[in-house]
């Protein structure tokens, strides 16, 4: 069973267009996060959503919205995709806000041409 | 803010060789210190954590790590190491800032096992 998955696992678009990723934890978590991992393996949090309402936002371009329809599902928008925004997204979650052992997804490769 | 700074990006050794991933921080509150491993083409994984008491904190395979609060450092060893260690590790701390917690990464060391 998969504790924390993203569709799709690589995304290949152009610049300008529109995707979303989602992600889904069977955990039963009350806490769920967006990371973007650069190419230099750098991790930053961008997003996370405690019992479907957002709690982080960290400066994050409002070209990304997330939207969370429940607790065990956090998904991201992305409206007119730039070249910069190329990375791995990872989805996680935790049992509750403050609660620090987080459970990753596998990771979504975005690449935009 | 509180930060972590991983002061070596890649670690190459040998099999069986002893193994040391520095980590220090930076932090004006109380500490919450943690290693996650990512493994070639996934996710991160939690490895250990300090979150108060013994400062010697140990993993299920053999790594462990030593919170020492003078020299502000969380490093983490494991005295022989296999093959299969070899993945990105990046060492995370706690931050309380504007009434949201999070977890800051540092920039992560590849650590390379050869035979």
């Amino acid at each position: 069973d998969t504790a924390v998955s993203q569709t799709p696992k690589y995304l290949v678009t152009q610049m300008g267009n529109d995707k979303s990723i989602k992600c889904e934890q069977n955990l039963g978590h009350d806490t769920m996060y967006w990371y973007k991992q650069d190419s230099k393996k750098f991790l930053k949090i961008m997003f996370s959503y405690n019992n479907k309402e957002l709690i982080i936002n960290e400066t994050v371009p409002n070209r990304f919205s997330p939207k969370s329809p429940d607790k065990a599902h956090l998904n991201l928008h992305i409206n007119s995709l730039e070249l910069g925004d190329s990375a791995v997204y990872f989805c996680a979650s935790s049992p509750s806000y403050g609660s620090y052992e987080q459970y990753f997804g596998p990771g979504t490769r975005l690449t935009v041409t | 803010a509180q930060s972590v700074t991983q002061l070596d990006s890649q670690v190459p050794v040998f099999e069986e060789a002893p193994v040391e991933l520095r980590c220090n921080y930076s932090s004006s509150v109380s500490v919450y210190l943690f290693w996650y491993v990512q493994y070639p083409n996934q996710g991160l994984q939690l490895l250990l954590k300090y979150l108060s008491g013994s400062t010697l904190v140990e993993s299920i395979n053999g790594f462990e790590a030593e919170f020492n609060k003078s020299q502000t450092s969380f490093h983490l060893r494991k005295p022989s190491v296999h093959i299969s260690d070899t993945a990105e590790y990046f060492c995370a701390v706690r931050s309380s800032q504007g009434g949201s917690e999070k977890l800051v990464f540092g920039k992560g060391t590849k650590l390379t096992v050869n035979p």
